[in-house]
Protein backbone atom coordinates (compact mmCIF):
# COMPACT_ATOMS: atom_id res chain seq x y z
CA UNK A 1 0.00 0.00 0.00
CA UNK A 2 1.26 2.93 -0.89
CA UNK A 3 1.73 5.75 1.55
CA UNK A 4 3.18 9.31 3.01
CA UNK A 5 3.06 10.32 6.27
CA UNK A 6 3.66 14.13 7.14
CA UNK A 7 4.66 15.56 10.59
CA UNK A 8 6.22 18.17 11.86
CA UNK A 9 3.87 21.07 11.47
CA UNK A 10 2.52 23.34 14.38
CA UNK A 11 2.29 26.98 15.65
CA UNK A 12 5.47 29.30 15.18
CA UNK A 13 6.11 33.01 15.50
CA UNK A 14 6.81 35.25 12.14
CA UNK A 15 10.41 35.11 11.15
CA UNK A 16 10.85 31.05 12.75
CA UNK A 17 11.85 28.19 11.46
CA UNK A 18 10.41 24.67 11.14
CA UNK A 19 11.26 21.29 9.37
CA UNK A 20 8.40 19.15 8.01
CA UNK A 21 8.93 15.68 7.38
CA UNK A 22 7.36 12.98 5.11
CA UNK A 23 7.64 9.50 5.46
CA UNK A 24 6.69 6.65 2.83
CA UNK A 25 6.23 3.53 2.06
CA UNK A 26 4.84 1.19 -0.22
CA UNK A 27 6.93 1.75 -3.23
CA UNK A 28 10.26 2.73 -4.29
CA UNK A 29 10.78 5.92 -2.80
CA UNK A 30 14.40 6.63 -4.27
CA UNK A 31 12.66 5.89 -8.14
CA UNK A 32 10.81 9.08 -7.34
CA UNK A 33 10.55 12.33 -7.65
CA UNK A 34 8.48 14.39 -5.05
CA UNK A 35 6.80 17.22 -3.97
CA UNK A 36 5.73 19.31 -1.70
CA UNK A 37 2.31 21.12 -2.16
CA UNK A 38 0.47 23.05 0.46
CA UNK A 39 -2.84 24.68 0.68
CA UNK A 40 -3.96 28.47 2.61
CA UNK A 41 -6.84 27.40 4.78
CA UNK A 42 -10.03 27.89 2.33
CA UNK A 43 -7.84 28.21 -0.39
CA UNK A 44 -6.83 25.86 -3.82
CA UNK A 45 -4.07 24.02 -4.46
CA UNK A 46 -0.27 25.56 -4.59
CA UNK A 47 2.80 23.68 -5.67
CA UNK A 48 5.64 24.90 -3.43
CA UNK A 49 8.84 22.55 -4.57
CA UNK A 50 10.43 19.38 -5.86
CA UNK A 51 12.93 17.10 -5.60
CA UNK A 52 14.38 14.35 -8.18
CA UNK A 53 14.65 11.30 -7.26
CA UNK A 54 17.84 11.38 -6.58
CA UNK A 55 18.43 14.40 -4.93
CA UNK A 56 19.97 16.37 -7.56
CA UNK A 57 17.52 18.33 -8.76
CA UNK A 58 15.66 21.13 -7.03
CA UNK A 59 12.85 23.37 -7.98
CA UNK A 60 11.14 26.16 -5.97
CA UNK A 61 7.83 28.34 -6.23
CA UNK A 62 9.08 31.89 -6.63
CA UNK A 63 7.13 32.44 -3.07
CA UNK A 64 9.29 30.13 -1.40
CA UNK A 65 12.67 30.01 -3.30
CA UNK A 66 15.55 31.26 -0.79
CA UNK A 67 13.82 30.59 2.48
CA UNK A 68 12.72 27.16 2.18
CA UNK A 69 15.03 23.69 1.34
CA UNK A 70 13.58 20.79 -0.01
CA UNK A 71 15.69 17.39 0.95
CA UNK A 72 15.30 13.71 0.48
CA UNK A 73 17.29 10.68 2.55
CA UNK A 74 16.56 7.69 0.23
CA UNK A 75 18.32 5.72 2.86
CA UNK A 76 15.37 6.53 5.24
CA UNK A 77 12.60 6.72 2.77
CA UNK A 78 12.05 10.03 4.13
CA UNK A 79 11.43 13.86 2.09
CA UNK A 80 11.71 17.00 4.19
CA UNK A 81 11.34 20.31 4.26
CA UNK A 82 12.71 23.07 5.70
CA UNK A 83 11.33 26.57 6.31
CA UNK A 84 12.88 29.64 7.53
CA UNK A 85 11.93 33.15 7.52
CA UNK A 86 8.42 32.00 7.98
CA UNK A 87 5.65 34.94 7.34
CA UNK A 88 2.06 34.41 7.87
CA UNK A 89 1.29 33.86 4.24
CA UNK A 90 2.81 30.58 4.72
CA UNK A 91 -0.03 29.19 6.79
CA UNK A 92 -1.43 26.48 5.31
CA UNK A 93 -1.39 22.79 5.31
CA UNK A 94 1.52 21.03 3.23
CA UNK A 95 1.29 17.63 1.71
CA UNK A 96 3.84 15.87 0.10
CA UNK A 97 2.36 13.80 -2.92
CA UNK A 98 4.10 12.74 -6.44
CA UNK A 99 1.07 15.21 -7.70
CA UNK A 100 -0.34 11.76 -10.01
CA UNK A 101 3.47 12.87 -12.45
CA UNK A 102 3.66 9.34 -13.38
CA UNK A 103 0.56 6.87 -14.68
CA UNK A 104 1.31 4.60 -12.28
CA UNK A 105 0.02 5.70 -9.59
CA UNK A 106 -1.17 8.83 -7.17
CA UNK A 107 -0.25 9.38 -3.50
CA UNK A 108 -0.84 11.79 -1.05
CA UNK A 109 -0.48 12.27 2.90
CA UNK A 110 -2.55 13.56 4.65
CA UNK A 111 -1.14 16.99 5.18
CA UNK A 112 0.41 18.57 8.10
CA UNK A 113 -0.72 22.07 9.19
CA UNK A 114 1.27 25.53 9.52
CA UNK A 115 0.37 28.08 11.33
CA UNK A 116 2.60 31.23 11.21
CA UNK A 117 1.09 33.56 13.49
CA UNK A 118 2.19 36.30 16.66
CA UNK B 1 4.31 30.44 -16.04
CA UNK B 2 1.38 28.14 -17.38
CA UNK B 3 -1.40 29.05 -16.16
CA UNK B 4 -4.82 27.49 -15.58
CA UNK B 5 -7.82 28.64 -15.37
CA UNK B 6 -11.03 26.79 -14.41
CA UNK B 7 -14.67 27.28 -14.77
CA UNK B 8 -17.41 27.65 -13.50
CA UNK B 9 -15.74 28.45 -10.09
CA UNK B 10 -18.83 27.03 -8.47
CA UNK B 11 -21.16 24.54 -9.65
CA UNK B 12 -23.98 23.33 -7.87
CA UNK B 13 -25.52 20.26 -9.81
CA UNK B 14 -28.71 18.13 -9.22
CA UNK B 15 -28.60 14.67 -8.50
CA UNK B 16 -28.56 12.67 -11.40
CA UNK B 17 -27.74 15.17 -13.71
CA UNK B 18 -24.79 15.43 -15.67
CA UNK B 19 -21.73 18.31 -15.17
CA UNK B 20 -19.15 19.59 -16.42
CA UNK B 21 -15.94 21.81 -15.84
CA UNK B 22 -13.69 23.34 -17.89
CA UNK B 23 -9.66 24.27 -17.55
CA UNK B 24 -7.70 25.93 -19.90
CA UNK B 25 -4.39 26.56 -20.56
CA UNK B 26 -2.10 29.49 -21.44
CA UNK B 27 -0.32 27.81 -23.85
CA UNK B 28 -0.33 24.29 -24.91
CA UNK B 29 -0.14 21.52 -22.98
CA UNK B 30 1.25 19.24 -25.79
CA UNK B 31 5.38 17.84 -24.30
CA UNK B 32 8.16 17.69 -26.99
CA UNK B 33 7.27 14.05 -25.97
CA UNK B 34 3.35 14.03 -27.82
CA UNK B 35 2.25 13.63 -24.63
CA UNK B 36 -0.66 15.56 -22.61
CA UNK B 37 0.02 16.02 -19.15
CA UNK B 38 -2.71 17.29 -17.95
CA UNK B 39 -4.67 15.55 -14.76
CA UNK B 40 -7.77 16.02 -12.71
CA UNK B 41 -8.02 15.60 -9.03
CA UNK B 42 -10.95 15.71 -6.15
CA UNK B 43 -10.59 16.66 -3.13
CA UNK B 44 -13.66 15.79 -0.96
CA UNK B 45 -14.09 17.92 2.36
CA UNK B 46 -11.68 17.67 5.10
CA UNK B 47 -9.83 15.33 2.60
CA UNK B 48 -6.42 14.78 0.76
CA UNK B 49 -6.97 15.65 -3.09
CA UNK B 50 -6.88 12.05 -5.43
CA UNK B 51 -5.89 11.91 -8.85
CA UNK B 52 -8.97 11.17 -11.48
CA UNK B 53 -7.60 11.46 -14.64
CA UNK B 54 -3.87 11.28 -15.73
CA UNK B 55 -2.78 12.64 -19.32
CA UNK B 56 -6.48 13.86 -19.88
CA UNK B 57 -8.73 11.08 -20.09
CA UNK B 58 -7.06 7.61 -18.33
CA UNK B 59 -9.22 7.08 -15.64
CA UNK B 60 -7.35 6.13 -12.39
CA UNK B 61 -8.41 2.59 -10.83
CA UNK B 62 -11.58 2.63 -8.77
CA UNK B 63 -12.72 6.08 -10.11
CA UNK B 64 -16.44 5.03 -11.29
CA UNK B 65 -16.96 5.20 -14.87
CA UNK B 66 -19.27 8.08 -14.70
CA UNK B 67 -16.43 10.69 -14.82
CA UNK B 68 -14.88 11.38 -17.62
CA UNK B 69 -11.39 13.53 -19.09
CA UNK B 70 -11.52 15.13 -22.75
CA UNK B 71 -9.68 17.31 -24.75
CA UNK B 72 -6.33 19.14 -26.57
CA UNK B 73 -4.48 21.58 -26.92
CA UNK B 74 -5.32 24.29 -24.20
CA UNK B 75 -8.89 23.35 -23.66
CA UNK B 76 -9.59 20.73 -21.43
CA UNK B 77 -12.90 19.01 -19.70
CA UNK B 78 -14.01 16.72 -16.60
CA UNK B 79 -17.11 15.22 -17.18
CA UNK B 80 -19.18 13.61 -14.75
CA UNK B 81 -22.34 11.99 -16.48
CA UNK B 82 -24.74 11.72 -13.09
CA UNK B 83 -24.01 13.58 -10.73
CA UNK B 84 -23.95 11.33 -6.94
CA UNK B 85 -23.71 12.85 -3.53
CA UNK B 86 -20.08 10.94 -3.04
CA UNK B 87 -18.56 13.89 -5.45
CA UNK B 88 -19.34 17.22 -3.44
CA UNK B 89 -16.11 18.25 -3.47
CA UNK B 90 -13.49 20.71 -5.15
CA UNK B 91 -12.03 19.45 -8.67
CA UNK B 92 -8.45 21.18 -9.60
CA UNK B 93 -6.78 20.45 -13.27
CA UNK B 94 -3.27 20.63 -12.85
CA UNK B 95 -0.64 20.49 -15.57
CA UNK B 96 2.48 18.31 -16.01
CA UNK B 97 3.89 19.83 -19.58
CA UNK B 98 6.17 23.18 -18.79
CA UNK B 99 7.83 23.15 -15.69
CA UNK B 100 8.88 24.39 -13.24
CA UNK B 101 6.33 25.20 -11.99
CA UNK B 102 3.74 22.95 -11.73
CA UNK B 103 0.56 25.04 -11.82
CA UNK B 104 -3.08 24.09 -10.75
CA UNK B 105 -6.27 25.62 -11.69
CA UNK B 106 -8.34 27.10 -9.25
CA UNK B 107 -10.75 24.59 -8.25
CA UNK B 108 -14.34 24.00 -8.95
CA UNK B 109 -16.36 23.67 -6.21
CA UNK B 110 -19.00 20.78 -6.67
CA UNK B 111 -22.36 21.20 -4.33
CA UNK B 112 -25.92 19.48 -4.55
CA UNK B 113 -28.41 21.32 -5.31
Amino acid sequence: QVRLVESGGGVVRPGRSLRLSCAASGFSFSSYGIHWVRQAPGKGLEWVADISYDGSNKYYADSVRGRFTISRDNSKNTLYLQMNSLRPDDTAVYYCTNIGITPAFDCWGQGTLVTVSS
Amino acid sequence: DVVMTQSPLSLPVTLGQPASISCRSSQTLVHTDGNTYLNWFQQRPGQSPRRLIYMVSNRDSGVPERFSGSGSGTDFTLKISRVEADDVGVYYCMQATHWPPWTFGQGTKVEIK
